[in-house]
């Protein structure tokens, strides 16, 4: 059984970086194919695709957001990072990890997500 | 990048009514790499529907895909207390490599 989870910050100032983290189990990050994806969700508003990293450190982003993002992955501990420099008030949404399916574009498993607000 | 517009933005049905939810993208998108999902207010994402018409694990039968090119549609056959909810198309391309729709909203009328 496939899960993930999120945690991090609930609440940073503008400017800031933020750091969070995705803790899974049912899958490994070492196995050829694999991969873990971060997604967000401003309030109300619809789904935005952020960052993947692959099984061998691969690791793609959104252009629109390429220059404040990195992912980075630690197999041993089943978890992966992303981090976003330079936090602004429209950056306040809730946070997803997701597991896109070996050798495929589906994502087909999310994690319960974390509402991170930006405000001084 | 291709642009994927859903519609309506609110589709107002009674349980039992039929449900059609429509996905337009603004450059042809391969089959296999168009996804439909459900998302409950509090709640994540669900997979529903992947290569436009394959139903995911666990899925009712209720739920259907089809389309092609730039035109896709999300059918409902009969709508549950549970399906109200607001319902998401993606698709995956090279850069970005997932982009959503905007969403339906199906509410109870």
């Amino acid at each position: 059984q496939i899960t993930l989870k999120e945690s991090g910050p609930t609440l940073v100032k503008p400017t800031q970086t933020l750091t969070l983290t995705c803790t899974f189990s049912g899958f490994s990050l070492s196995t050829s194919g694999v991969a873990v994806a971060w997604i967000r969700q401003p309030p109300g508003k619809a789904l935005e695709w952020l960052a993947l990293i692959y099984w061998d450190d691969d690791d793609r982003y959104n252009p629109s957001l390429e220059s404040r993002l990195t992912i980075t992955k630690d197999t041993s501990k089943n978890q992966v990072v992303l981090t976003m420099t330079n936090m602004d008030p429209v950056d306040t949404a809730t946070y997803y990890c997701a597991h896109r399916r070996g050798g495929s574009s589906l994502i087909d498993y999310w994690g319960q997500g974390t509402l991170v607000t930006v405000s001084s | 990048e291709s642009v994927l517009t859903q519609s309506p933005g609110t589709l107002s049905l009674s349980p039992g009514e039929r449900a059609t939810l429509s996905c337009r993208a603004s450059q042809s998108v391969r089959s296999s790499y168009l996804a439909w999902y459900q998302q409950r207010p509090g709640q994540a994402p669900r997979l529903l529907i992947y290569g436009a018409s394959s139903r995911a694990t666990g899925v009712p039968d209720r739920f259907s895909g089809s389309g092609s090119g730039t035109d896709f549609t999300l059918t409902i056959s009969r709508l549950e207390p549970e399906d109200f909810a607001v319902y998401y198309c993606q698709q995956y391309g090279s850069s970005p490599l997932w982009t959503f729709g905007q969403g339906t909203k199906v509410e109870i009328k």
